[in-house]
């Protein structure tokens, strides 16, 4: 079992549409969380990180629970220029090393 | 201001061959990572630097796969006798003065190895 673990889509949503995904990690000593972006062929870029007590960053919340070692990205009122595999990425305690998923790829449909 | 660039963005090889790949990263930056990104993959963790010092090389598949950074800026990720399954992209990240702090990628070498 990986040790971050993804849904890897395709997620087709319309213009518009609310989407949300989950990503399962099972180190509970995980400390730090991320959301990182990545389009065709180009590198990650960091999307937001992720709080205990949730964060918000315009159409993008996110959510941590640390009771069931999951983080969520909800992406409201989707725009194509969505598009893109969003990567869940960990750190474990007191370590730099990123742990990746193997991301969920996005299609917002006009 | 530059972010970590990449260097060369593509790679053919020859399967033996040795490929040497750069990156430099963002000015000022202690901390550099290197990372191997399958096709269909998230990246996966190979090596860390902070400062010339490398600190942790437990991701690096095998012996064949050296990094070095000697003057605790630009890095080079060298793999010798290439092989099939070495094709892959190869990403640069760069953190700040702390090895905590968020890592900013590089746009990669797509490395393919014939």
């Amino acid at each position: 079992r990986k040790e971050v673990e993804q849904d890897p889509g395709p997620f087709n949503v319309p213009e518009g549409a609310t989407v949300a995904f989950n990503c399962t990690y099972s180190n509970s000593a995980s400390q730090s969380f991320f959301w990182y972006r990545q389009d065709c062929r180009k590198e990650p870029k960091l999307l937001m990180s992720v709080y205990s007590s949730g964060n918000e960053d315009g159409r993008f919340t996110a959510q941590l629970n640390r009771a069931s070692q999951y983080i969520s990205l909800l992406i409201r009122d989707s725009k194509l220029s969505d598009s893109a595999t969003y990567l869940c990425v960990v750190t474990r305690s007191g370590t730099y090393k990123y742990i990746f998923g193997t991301g969920t790829r996005l299609k917002v449909l006009a | 201001g530059a972010g970590v660039s990449q260097s060369p963005r593509y790679k053919v090889a020859k399967r033996g061959q040795d490929v040497a790949l750069r990156c430099d990263p963002i000015s000022g930056h202690v901390s550099l990572f290197w990372y191997q990104q399958a096709l269909g993959q998230g990246p996966e963790f190979l090596t860390y630097f902070q400062n010339e010092a490398q600190l942790d090389k437990s991701g690096l598949p095998s012996d064949r796969f050296f990094a070095e950074r000697p003057e605790g800026s630009v890095s080079t990720l060298k793999i010798q006798r290439t092989q099939q399954e070495d094709s892959a992209v190869y990403l640069c990240a760069s953190s700040g003065k702390t090895s905590m702090e968020t890592q900013y990628f590089g746009p990669g070498t797509r490395l393919l190895v014939l």
